[in-house]
C-alpha cells in the first residue's frame, strides 16, 4: 500500500506485504532528510537518513529513496511486521547550518496479521 | 550509545503554575531541541540551542523560555502554564559539526497536562 504521509495520515498493510510511505517536502534548499519511527509511547527514532547528493540509500529492510525533481521522499518497509506499527515522520533540513530539522505530520502504519 | 533521558514521563500541573522540564544527554552534543507533539500536527520546535548559555527560538516560542547553563541539560519552562500548553514535549540532542549533518536523538517524552 502507499500513503502520502501530509495528507492521508493512516496505512494499513497485511503482515508480509511492502509498504511504502510517501512525504512531499516543500524546500529547495533541503539536501539532507531523515525518517523515524516513533511507538506508541516513545520518543522518535532514527530509522534512515540520506543527503542529496543521492536518490536512493538501503537499510535492513527499508529503503529511502528521494526524487528532487518532485520534491518527494518515500520509505519503503519490506515484509512488514507487527512491529513495525507506528507513526513514521519525514524530517528536512531546508539548508539549516544549527541542525535543525523540519518534520512532516507523520504517518500511522498499521500491521494486520 | 547516545541516551537523552527526560526528568518526568508524566505531569500534571494547574493553571498558573512555573513548570520546568529537565533533559540530558550524556554524549557531549552541541545542539540540544525541545519540541512539543500534538496529533495530526506532527513536532513542532519551541526552542534549540547549538552552545551553553545560547538559544534561538523555533517556531512556537511563545509561552515559554528555556535554560542551558551546563553544555548536557536544557530546561524548558513554563512561566505561567495554560490549558493549551497541554502536550507531549519531545527533548532531542545531536553533535554539531559543520558542513554535515547529524540526526537527532530523543527523549521519551513529557506528556504534560495542565488542568
Amino acid at each position: 500500500g502507499e500513503s502520502v504521509g501530509l495528507h492521508l495520515p493512516t496505512l494499513s498493510v497485511q503482515e508480509g506485504d511492502n509498504s511504502i510511505i510517501n512525504c512531499a517536502y516543500s524546500n529547495s534548499a533541503s539536501d539532507y532528510f531523515i525518517w523515524y519511527k516513533q511507538e506508541s509511547g516513545k520518543g522518535p527514532q532514527f530509522i534512515i537518513d540520506i543527503r542529496s547528493n543521492m536518490d536512493k540509500r538501503q537499510g535492513q529492510r527499508v529503503t529511502v529513496l528521494l526524487n528532487k525533481t518532485v520534491k518527494h521522499l518515500s520509505l519503503q518497509i519490506a515484509a512488514t511486521q507487527p512491529g513495525d506499527s507506528a507513526v513514521y515522520f519525514c524530517a528536512e533540513n531546508r539548508g539549516s547550518t544549527l541542525g535543525r530539522l523540519y518534520f512532516g505530520r507523520g504517518t500511522q502504519l498499521t500491521v494486520w496479521p | 550509545d547516545v541516551k537523552v533521558t527526560q526528568s518526568s514521563r508524566y505531569l500534571v500541573k494547574r493553571t498558573g503554575e512555573k513548570v520546568f522540564l529537565e533533559c540530558v544527554q550524556d554524549m557531549d552534543h552541541e545542539n540540544m531541541f525541545w519540541y512539543r507533539q500534538d496529533p495530526g500536527l506532527g513536532l513542532r520546535l519551541i526552542y534549540f540551542s547549538y552552545d551553553v548559555k545560547m538559544k534561538e527560538k523555533g517556531d512556537i516560542p511563545e509561552g515559554y523560555s528555556v535554560s542551558r547553563e551546563k553544555k548536557e541539560r536544557f530546561s524548558l519552562i513554563l512561566e505561567s502554564a495554560s490549558t493549551n500548553q497541554t502536550s507531549m514535549y519531545l527533548c532531542a540532542s545531536s553533535p554539531f559539526d559543520r558542513g554535515t549533518d547529524n540526526e537527532q536523538f530523543f527523549g521519551p517524552g513529557t506528556r504534560l497536562t495542565v488542568l
